[in-house]
């Protein structure tokens, strides 16, 4: 496609359940990230990966969470043991490199709701 | 330390007026990147404008413009001729070497417009 894809749109889990969120960037870009949008705040850093570099995890808010990109593409974000804190908007976003100077574009999200 | 500043939690606005959001940043990194981008209730993040910290001349895109007053550490988003459709939230972000990796954004101001 033609903009970063992410799936599931909408994710509803009983708390304790680990669930994968995927996100499919642009074709040929290289930096992907994900961030997390809790209601009505500010978008919140997660992790950055950069073509075949080690990622920048600084942002996972506990070692619950956890990324992979495979083959420098599609990305898998892991929350484990779900708590209802993790509900919010997890955003995937990708840009053509690194780098501040490189536009980042976003997908439309994946709506967690831990019940 | 960076920081993104959106004072306007909200701001009101009739068709066709011009609006002016305000966006104030905090870098001692002399080389930065500043970013407008809209969040319609869809969720999608959608980049709207973008303004280097070298750049000369203040950046233009369609009805979109950024003034950017680098002394002041502003860098505020003016939309002319408002349309139904820009309601929406608006984030202001900034990139630096020294942030690493990560956007930086604002808490956001939500646009209304009105007919």
């Amino acid at each position: 496609g033609a903009g970063v894809s992410q799936s599931p749109s909408n994710k509803v889990t009983e708390k304790g359940k680990d669930v994968e969120l995927r996100c499919d960037p642009i074709s040929g870009h290289t930096a992907l990230y994900w961030y997390r949008q809790s209601l009505g705040q500010g978008l919140e850093f997660l992790i950055y990966f950069q073509g075949n570099s080690a990622p920048d995890k600084s942002g996972l808010p506990s070692d619950r969470f956890s990324a992979e990109r495979t083959g420098g593409s599609v990305s898998t974000l892991t929350i484990q043991r779900t708590q209802q804190e993790d509900s919010a908007v997890y955003l995937c976003a990708s840009s053509l490199a690194g780098g501040f100077g490189n536009t980042i574009y976003f997908g439309e999200g994946s709506w967690l709701t831990v019940v | 330390a960076q920081k993104i500043t959106q004072t306007q939690p909200g701001m009101f606005v009739q068709e066709k007026e011009a609006v002016t959001l305000d966006c104030t940043y905090d870098t001692s990194d002399p080389s930065y990147g500043l970013f407008w981008y809209k969040q319609p209730s869809s969720g999608e993040m959608i980049f709207l404008i973008y303004q280097g910290s070298y750049d000369q001349q203040n950046a233009t895109e369609g009805r979109y413009s950024l003034n950017f007053q680098k002394a002041r550490k502003s860098a505020n988003l003016v939309i002319s001729a408002s349309q139904l459709g820009d309601s929406a939230m608006y984030f202001c972000a900034m990139a630096s070497y020294q942030a690493g990796t990560a956007l930086i954004f604002g808490k956001g101001t939500t646009l209304s417009v009105s007919s």
